[in-house]
């Protein structure tokens, strides 16, 4: 089961910031927080990743809570292409008793309208 | 583009029939993982490799499923005498794991239907 919580939808309006939440009440201290978005019949897309502190990179923002139960995902200036379903991941690092593969909940439909 | 490719990216079987698909990975990344996405759901785990050893299989793997590494580059998986509920998108994906943090890229499938 996965291990992270997220609505199932959610609207924004194109040019407006989405800010899409996750809660991971159960997250392990080496456990990292990853981000992938899937469009429409392609396959998941990274976006981003992180442990504690908050990253940004070309795509989007991550906001890690200092206890780190919850998440948030920013897309600064959302556009239409955006428009997805977006995934909360939380996954121990390679070299734990990790085995490496994501589990994938239901996620978040992001509509983005204009 | 160096990204994970697939091939085919669609394939219309007869039940019964098999297929097979391939999966090239992003160059040099050492683990290769297949999941299974049905329509409306988020991907599932098949199984994964490290180089050519296969190091996991999910239950969701039958015996009909079969994946190989053979030289710890591309992968290929086949799926004998294929039954309608085998309709679904298989996804690849490839990840370099040095340690820390590991990110999987995907590729854009291979999506199969069932007859």
């Amino acid at each position: 089961d996965a291990k992270t919580t997220q609505p199932p939808s959610m609207d924004c309006a194109e040019g407006r910031a989405a800010n899409l939440p996750c809660n991971h009440s159960t997250i392990s201290g080496n456990e990292y927080v990853y981000w992938y978005r899937q469009i429409h019949s392609q396959g998941p897309q990274y976006i981003i990743h992180g442990l504690k502190n908050n990253e940004t990179n070309e795509m989007a923002s991550l906001i890690i809570t200092e206890d780190r139960k919850s998440s948030t995902l920013i897309l600064p200036h959302a556009t239409l292409r955006d428009t997805a379903v977006y995934y909360c991941i939380v996954r121990a690092p390679y070299g734990s008793s990790n085995t490496g593969k994501l589990i994938f909940g239901q996620g978040t439909t992001l509509q983005v309208k204009p | 583009d160096t990204g994970v490719s697939q091939d085919p990216r669609h394939k219309i079987t007869k039940r019964g029939q098999n297929v097979t698909f391939r999966c090239d990975p992003i160059s040099e990344h050492n683990r290769l993982y297949w999941y299974r996405q049905t329509l409306g759901q988020g991907p599932e785990f098949l199984t994964y490799f490290q180089n050519e050893a296969q190091l996991e299989k999910s239950r969701l793997l039958s015996d009909r499923f079969s994946a190989e590494r053979p030289k710890g580059s591309f992968s290929t998986l086949e799926i004998q005498r294929t039954e309608q509920g085998d309709s679904a998108m298989y996804l690849c994906a490839s990840s370099l794991a040095t340690g820390g943090a590991e990110t999987q890229y995907f590729g854009p499938g291979t999506r199969l239907l069932v007859l």
